[in-house]
């Protein structure tokens, strides 16, 4: 079945543009999630849905970030007023988020560069 | 804090060489332990483990569990050029996500 993807692939912006980043998880997931990779870095958790939770926007960086799962399936995080600091990898994973077990699964990323 | 800390950051090995990969980890309510690798973008799931002492293995990878010293390590034997990658492990605990370590860079040279 296919996996989990995003798009685009690729975003070049010019600081201070609006971006919208899009995922689409694997059909019947459950929990979606989105992280940042920064070069060099680790994964840095941003925000997660589960379900008709309300969604824990606990590593959001700033109030520039949001995002939104619409119909329990396709989500797109926001990044308003663009900075070159934002320039990374933007992830996105999704999981059956059953009890004890949350294998997730990416997608491929959006390469998100700032100029 | 939860968190994750990998070692070493990064490995260059030879062709034919086996390697070990570390993971420790401090998680309130730990469930499991995961490993990823990362070769381009997406890292793709290599292992999960619930249980100490009980070995996992896939073809030349294997990764094992210890939850009283709270560690896991990754090994892979008889390493190929196409192993050169960042090798991530995660820990959850069943009420947030995973926690990432940084990873582990691991480059096999011929």
């Amino acid at each position: 079945g296919a996996g989990v993807s995003q798009s685009p692939s690729n975003k070049v912006t010019e600081k201070g543009k609006d971006v919208e980043l899009r995922c689409d998880p694997i059909s019947g997931h459950t929990a979606l999630y989105w992280y940042r990779q920064s070069l060099g870095q680790g994964l840095e958790f941003l925000i997660y849905f589960q379900g008709n939770s309300a969604p824990d926007k606990s590593g959001l960086p700033s109030d520039r970030f949001s995002a939104e799962r619409t119909g329990g399936s396709v989500s797109t995080l926001t990044i308003q007023r663009t900075q070159q600091e934002d320039s990374a990898v933007y992830l996105c994973a999704s999981s059956l988020w059953i009890g004890g077990t949350d294998t997730q699964y990416f997608g491929p990323g959006t390469r998100l560069t700032v100029l | 804090e939860d968190k994750v800390v990998q070692s070493p950051l990064s490995l260059v090995v030879h062709e034919g060489d086996t390697v070990t990969l570390n993971c420790s980890y401090e998680v309130t309510n730990f469930r499991s332990l995961l490993w990823y690798k990362q070769e381009k973008k997406a890292p793709t799931f290599l292992f999960m483990l619930t249980s100490s002492g009980i070995e996992k293995k896939s073809g030349r990878l294997s990764s094992i569990l210890d939850k009283k010293e709270l560690f896991s390590i990754l090994n892979i034997t008889a390493t190929q050029t196409g192993d050169s990658a960042i090798y991530l492990c995660a820990a959850y605990s069943g009420n947030t996500p995973l926690v990432f370590g940084k990873g582990t860079r691991l480059s096999v040279i011929a």
